[in-house]
């Protein structure tokens, strides 16, 4: 049982690059949400999936994009970077309560 | 104005002392409450949930809920090194699953 698992753990891209952060987890949870944490200003919800076929933004979805592919994964998307998207990336899931259960991270640095 | 506010910490006290981590929040209709602690370059784990308010003991971990007064705390009782970490305090209103998280306290226990 892993959990929530991500990947890849470090990425570093040039301005202009895209990428797919994926996420999946494997304690059949409904709901599903990608934060970013950067220094002083805790977890910022990007985009969630409260359910398999739904997603629904967050506090800072612009500039990133998200699909639900099944129940089990959930992946977040930048389709053109930029150093503002230099961040931690947290995927997570969760039973309706609240109750969340986060990955490793991703750590993306935009140069 | 923040739905959610945590002591901003930085906190450090000595092996053995008793911890006092505290939120206050905004919105009455938060129901579910919960502790996460997030070590160094690590993604937070759940350590404690609460519905009610109350005290819920886990260990040398109690969490309290005071609904009245909008207030949490989570108690650290016999403080140890290995329990310097950032602790997030997070809220969730009914089903929805979205949690509004607090921007963390980092606690330094030193032995």
């Amino acid at each position: 049982n892993a959990g929530v698992t991500q990947t890849p753990k470090f990425q570093v891209l040039k301005t202009g690059q895209s990428m797919t952060l994926q996420c999946a987890q494997d304690m059949n949870h409904n709901s599903m949400y990608w934060y970013r944490q950067d220094p002083g200003m805790g977890l910022r919800l990007i985009y969630y999936s409260a359910s398999e076929g739904t997603t629904d933004k967050g506090e800072v979805p612009n500039g990133y994009n998200v699909s639900r592919l099944n129940k089990r994964e959930f992946s977040l998307r930048l389709e053109s970077a930029a150093p503002s998207q230099t961040s931690v990336y947290f995927c997570a899931s969760s039973v309706s309560r609240g109750e969340q259960y986060f990955g490793p991270g991703t750590r993306l640095t935009v140069t | 104005q923040k739905e959610v506010e945590q002591d901003p910490g930085p906190l450090s006290v000595p092996e053995g002392a008793i911890v006092s981590l505290n939120c206050t929040y905004s919105n009455s209709a938060f129901q579910y409450f919960m502790w996460y602690r997030q070590y160094s370059r690590k993604g937070p784990e759940l350590l404690m949930y609460t519905y009610s308010s109350g005290n819920k003991e886990d260990g040398r971990f109690t969490a309290q809920v005071d609904k009245s007064s909008k207030y949490i705390s989570l108690f650290i009782r016999d403080s140890q090194p290995s329990d310097s970490a950032t602790y997030l305090c997070a809220m969730t209103k009914g089903n929805a699953g979205k949690s509004t998280f607090g921007d963390g306290t980092t606690l330094t226990v030193k032995p």
